[in-house]
């Protein structure tokens, strides 16, 4: 499976955007990138996901760099709601299955 | 629409018995996958089923089972349960497709004492 990367927590100020990274080198071509976030042990919340070209939706930007090799999250006005544990994960061609690394924990301070 | 529905959001059993979850897929979804979330593991795949069949399967013992009805309602089944299987157990649905993104539910706290 392809591994996944991140730095284990970030903090970001109220307002300003937070920039999460993810390395995912052995990523295959036909692999998809996916981002999900987890609030205080709720389900997992779907946020984003993309294959080669950068993807922008109402909750985020999803940024792929041209090697396909990482990835970056960017949530644009981060509010207090966006604390959480946030998952960049690999989804794998054969298998259907997320395999989830240990995430982001983003704390987003006033 | 109606999400994800997982019953019971709670449960506490003893340690040897055996336990069934209940996870009820968005409408129009055929595929449901099952997670497991520890502290100490995450969150780990446990299996995946579509349109009855059961595709894929973690690194689980045989103890954790599941399966998927025709209406794609899906029960995972852990038997002779042990201490350590005292988890979060998530399932997700999705439409079945690699391009398309999974549902979670809100999850079922187990307890084994």
């Amino acid at each position: 499976d392809a591994k996944t990367t991140q730095p284990p927590s970030m903090d970001c100020a109220e307002g300003r955007a937070a920039n999460l990274p993810c390395n995912h080198s052995t990523i295959s071509g036909n692999e998809y990138v996916y981002w999900y976030r987890q609030i205080h042990s709720q389900g997992p919340q779907y946020i984003i996901h993309g294959l080669k070209n950068n993807e922008t939706n109402e909750m985020a930007s999803l940024i792929i760099t041209e090697d396909r090799k990482s990835s970056t999250l960017i949530l644009p006005h981060a509010t207090l709601r966006d604390t959480a544990v946030y998952y960049c994960i690999v989804l794998i061609t054969a298998g259907n299955k997320l395999t989830f690394g240990g995430g982001t924990r983003v704390l987003v301070k006033p | 629409k109606a999400g994800v529905t997982q019953t019971p959001r709670y449960l506490i059993k003893t340690r040897g018995q055996q336990v069934t979850l209940s996870c009820s897929p968005i409408s129009g979804h055929r595929s449901v996958s099952w997670y497991q979330q520890t502290p100490g593991q995450g969150l780990q795949f446990l299996f995946e089923y579509f349109s009855e069949t059961q595709r894929n399967k973690g690194n689980f013992p045989g103890r954790f089972s599941g399966r998927q009805f025709s209406n794609s309602r899906s029960e995972m089944n852990v038997s002779t349960l042990e201490l350590g299987d005292s988890a979060l157990y998530l399932c997700a649905s999705s439409q079945g497709g690699l391009n398309n993104g999974y549902t979670f539910g809100s999850g079922t706290r187990l307890t084994v004492v």
